[in-house]
């Protein structure tokens, strides 16, 4: 059975810190791994990662996978009270099937002022 | 493009009741996705489709659960009869190819089952 393990649980930073988020996987035939932004309602896709060692940026968040070691982390630099949320990961099994997500529990974030 | 949609945003009902849940997929999608979210268990795939055929329901808890897509632009989960441990928030999500793509999240139905 696929597996998604997301560390820490939670967090809370002050703004300004920088965090990183882990998460660890075991699955089928990975093909991708995702990271979503959920705050108070929809899960938003924040990035996909593929490939070992190529880092994915969007602004202030950015993103790398290690296939070897099973585990990507997510950055983010200089926090805001708007990064507040639950960060979840999940991953893709490569079979022959649909986008069969399996997620973490995810990490609760809440940056303070 | 409006995104998933999904009715109602909250349910509250007795246990005992059927429940209905709905979601249009972003149009052009045609693998639909239901999960369930609770505290305890984080996010649980119940069931896909492809194509408007179901591919897995293996998530699907009980046999008080069911699914359907009649249609491109349409599907349906129902519980009956609902219970009080499914209370949860319920997501559709789309994608618009069978493997490889990121999944696109409905708002979801907060399911309260007293």
């Amino acid at each position: 059975e696929d597996k998604v393990v997301q560390s820490p649980l939670s967090l809370v930073v002050h703004e300004g810190d920088t965090v990183t988020l882990n998460c660890s996987y075991e699955v089928t035939n990975f093909r991708s791994l995702l990271w979503y932004k959920q705050e108070k309602k929809a899960p938003t896709f924040l990035f996909m990662l593929t490939s070992s060692g190529i880092e994915k940026k969007s602004g202030r968040l950015s993103s790398i996978l290690d296939k070897k070691e099973l585990f990507s982390i997510l950055n983010i630099t200089a926090t805001q009270t708007g990064d507040s949320a639950v960060y979840l990961c999940a991953v893709v099994p490569g079979t022959g099937t649909a986008s069969k997500l399996t997620f973490g529990t995810g990490t609760r974030l809440q940056v303070t002022l | 493009d409006a995104g998933v949609i999904q009715s109602p945003r909250h349910e509250v009902t007795e246990m005992g009741q059927e429940v209905t849940l709905r979601c249009k997929p972003i149009s052009g999608h045609n693998s639909l996705f239901w999960y369930r979210q609770t505290m305890m268990r984080g996010l649980e795939l119940l069931i896909y489709f492809n194509n408007n055929v179901p591919i897995d329901d293996s998530g699907m808890p009980e046999d008080r659960f069911s699914a359907k897509m009649p249609n491109a632009s349409f599907s349906t989960l129902k519980i009956q009869p609902s219970e009080p441990r499914d209370s949860a928030v319920y997501f559709c999500a789309s994608t618009p190819t069978l493997v490889g793509t990121e999944a696109f999240f409905g708002q979801g139905t907060r399911l309260t089952v007293v």
